[in-house]
């Protein structure tokens, strides 16, 4: 048990709609990192979170948004999905943001289907 | 860009024999590398890391990997494969212009008994 909890497990909805993945980061990590994982791309980053702010954007899509709160668990809204954005979504957290060697604890991930 | 790369997609070993995951990089900069290990429906496990210091480095479930600079490899390896190794194993290594990992195709590990 890496000690990042993500929720739902699973989720299934229709195109069009909108969901939210929730996860809460190892004790004492400040830094949160969403990925996505499909068999067409592989792994791939979205966006990080450190302390309550946005530090770094990868492949995220305009319909994604993500938020880190005060207690510093975080939220990935997905809107207007697509069948294409069916995919394991997965947080990670770590120590500190700017340090490069510090890994990155994986939680079990959301399976999104969109059908 | 930093990107690694997994020539193989299944590697298929018998239990007791010795395992090699390969892993290739191109970065810019000092690499800080890693790998992770994803059983089914499962998140990605931590095993190991390389960062700076000995080329010869030790992780979880007694796997270790071999930093080679002047190859760019940084392969995983065990002395012997158990049965329960079997999984889909990442390497990855750390985007320097950011904080993101970026990740290779992966490689099916089979180890049949």
């Amino acid at each position: 048990d890496s000690g990042v909890t993500q929720t739902p497990k699973h989720l299934i909805t229709a195109t069009g709609q909108r969901v939210t993945l929730r996860c809460s980061p190892r004790s004492g990590d400040l830094s949160v990192y969403w990925y996505q994982q499909s068999l067409d791309q592989g792994l791939q980053f979205l966006i990080q979170y450190y302390n309550g702010e946005e530090r770094a954007k990868g492949n995220i899509l305009e319909r994604f948004s993500a938020q880190q709160f005060p207690d510093l668990h975080s939220e990935l809204n997905l809107s207007s999905l697509e069948l294409g954005d069916s995919a394991l979504y997965f947080c990670a957290s770590s120590v500190e943001g700017g340090a490069a060697s510090y890994e990155q604890y994986f939680g079990p991930g959301t399976r999104l289907t969109v059908t | 860009a930093q990107s690694v790369a997994q020539p193989e997609d299944q590697v298929n070993v018998a239990e007791g024999n010795p395992l090699t995951v390969k892993c290739t990089y191109s970065v810019s900069g000092n690499p800080y590398l890693f790998w992770y290990v994803q059983y089914p429906n499962r998140g990605l496990q931590f095993l190991l890391k390389y960062i700076t210091g000995d080329n010869l480095v030790k992780g979880s479930y007694g796997f270790e990997a071999e930093f080679n600079k002047s190859q760019t490899s940084f392969h995983l390896k065990k002395p012997s494969a158990l049965v329960s190794d079997s999984a889909l194993y990442f390497c990855a290594v750390r985007d320097i212009t950011g904080n993101k990992l970026v990740f290779g195709a992966g490689t099916i590990l089979r180890v049949k008994s």
